[in-house]
């Protein structure tokens, strides 16, 4: 099994709601990270987790909440998003956290909000 | 930190003709070099990358050249077809953070006419 499961595949939410976008892997990797990516844009991090503990957050605003329940699950809890927060939200793995391990992105899912 | 530019942002070829697209990167301890091709509404998917200590990698009709000393690497396709028609994005990984993140280009839009 080499993917990456994220669900929902599309969500549209308002800016009072919230929410969770969920990712599932089982190839036993060890880093997880979330990915944010607009139109004609490249992904652009957003967080890591290695070995289910948070190692980067790249500034993200608090009402994006990441979680790593297990070594195969990773959890993005959404709260009061902007419309600009709309975009394909991207899940990747990798066997670990060093630098030169391929990593492997779910199909995203893309998030609307109204 | 790690600074990527890719190079050109659209490019059109004859089905058959060869692509080459061209990524430069800062960081000289960058030792990670994938490329990854991303078709519409889809998820960035490898295909292929090249590690540091190789100067050139070939998959098929795909190949990927590094040069070290001038802090450059191409991905290079030949006899393209209409379902090479994609953005392709390079990236590179800094090592010294030993966080996995990839620093990605800003994405060449390609399109194979037949």
């Amino acid at each position: 099994d080499t993917e990456v499961t994220q669900t929902p595949k599309h969500l549209v939410m308002g800016m009072t709601n919230k929410k969770s976008l969920k990712c599932e892997q089982h190839m036993g990797h060890r880093a997880m990270y979330w990915y944010k990516q607009k139109a004609k844009k490249p992904p652009e991090l957003m967080f890591v987790y290695s070995y289910e503990k948070l190692s980067i957050n790249e500034s993200v605003p608090s009402r994006f909440s990441p979680e790593c329940p297990n070594s195969s699950l990773l959890n993005l809890h959404l709260h009061a998003l902007q419309p600009e927060d709309s975009a394909l939200y991207l899940c990747a793995s990798s066997q670990d956290n060093r630098a030169n391990t391929e990593a492997f992105f779910g199909q995203g899912t893309r998030l609307t909000v109204v | 930190g790690e600074n990527v530019e890719q190079h050109p942002s659209t490019l059109s070829v004859q089905e058959g003709d060869s692509a080459v697209i061209k990524c430069t990167y800062s960081d000289s301890a960058s030792n990670y070099f994938p490329w990854y091709k991303q078709e519409l509404g889809k998820r960035p998917q490898l295909i292929i990358d090249i590690r540091s200590n190789v100067g050139e990698k070939k998959d098929q009709r795909i190949a990927v050249t590094l040069n070290k000393t001038a802090k450059h690497f191409s991905l290079h396709i030949t006899e393209t077809q209409p379902e090479d028609s994609a953005v392709y994005f390079c990236a590179a990984t800094n090592p010294p953070s030993n966080t996995g993140k990839l620093i990605f280009g800003q994405g060449t839009t390609l399109q194979v006419k037949p």
